[in-house]
């Protein structure tokens, strides 16, 4: 069965340090995949997606994912986190199904908290 | 260009009582989707919306229902409401046909308390 799997539910890091967050998927083909962040009280925003091309994947904020195949991964980074920052961030694999019945399949979530 | 608009922001229910919920997509989106997200389920997808037919739908009760309108808009309508329906309801609008390949544009959500 298709799944996404967030690793981490908690990730702290003091600001300015670099960020990685994981992200892995269980998929037949290729997938579409997408990391979107919801800031409290918000609802998501798209930070990047990739389908085909480029396996290196820059997004709004600063952020970036890269994509492996032989690893099923599609892990978000950043090389210098700030306060405003901190977040959720879920990370998406379509599509599910088949014909009219396809949808998104969405991780958990990883909660990211920015010490000063 | 307006974002996703959803009303209202913030309802308090009781149980047995039946809730409607509003969503405006992007102007030009025709696809919406509704999600259920809780602390401990994430975001559980409910059902997408195209060109006013329901296209998908998620593993909720037949107490979940939802419509979508010419211009767009869509509702969604829980009935006879359970404690465990306290959540945040999202509303996300696509450009395209969707089926979990368009970008997603999120509303803010409608925060619904079960009492």
């Amino acid at each position: 069965a298709q799944s996404v799997t967030q690793p981490d539910i908690h990730i702290t890091v003091s600001e300015g340090a670099s960020l990685e967050l994981r992200c892995n998927y269980s998929y037949g083909a290729t997938p579409y995949l997408f990391w979107y962040v919801q800031s409290p009280g918000q609802g998501l925003q798209l930070l990047l997606k990739y389908f085909s091309g480029d396996t290196l994947v820059q997004g709004i904020k600063g952020f970036e994912a890269e994509f492996k195949r032989s690893q099923s991964s599609f892990n978000l980074r950043k090389p210098s986190v700030h306060w405003s920052d901190a977040a959720e961030y879920f990370c998406a694999v379509g599509p599910s199904g088949a014909g009219n019945n396809r949808k998104l399949i969405w991780g958990l979530g990883t909660s990211l908290a920015v010490n000063p | 260009k307006a974002g996703v608009t959803q009303t209202p922001r913030y309802l308090i229910k009781t149980r047995g009582q039946q809730v409607t919920l509003s969503c405006s997509p992007i102007s030009g989106h025709r696809s919406v989707s509704w999600y259920q997200q809780t602390p401990g389920q994430g975001l559980q997808f409910l059902f997408e919306y195209f060109s006013e037919t329901q296209r998908n739908k998620g593993n909720f009760p037949g107490r979940f229902s939802g419509r979508q309108f010419s211009n767009s808009r869509s509702e969604m309508n829980v009935s006879t409401l359970e404690l465990g329906d306290s959540a945040l309801y999202l509303c996300a609008s696509s450009l395209g046909r969707g089926g979990g390949t368009d970008t997603q544009y999120f509303g803010p959500g409608t925060r619904l308390t079960v009492l």
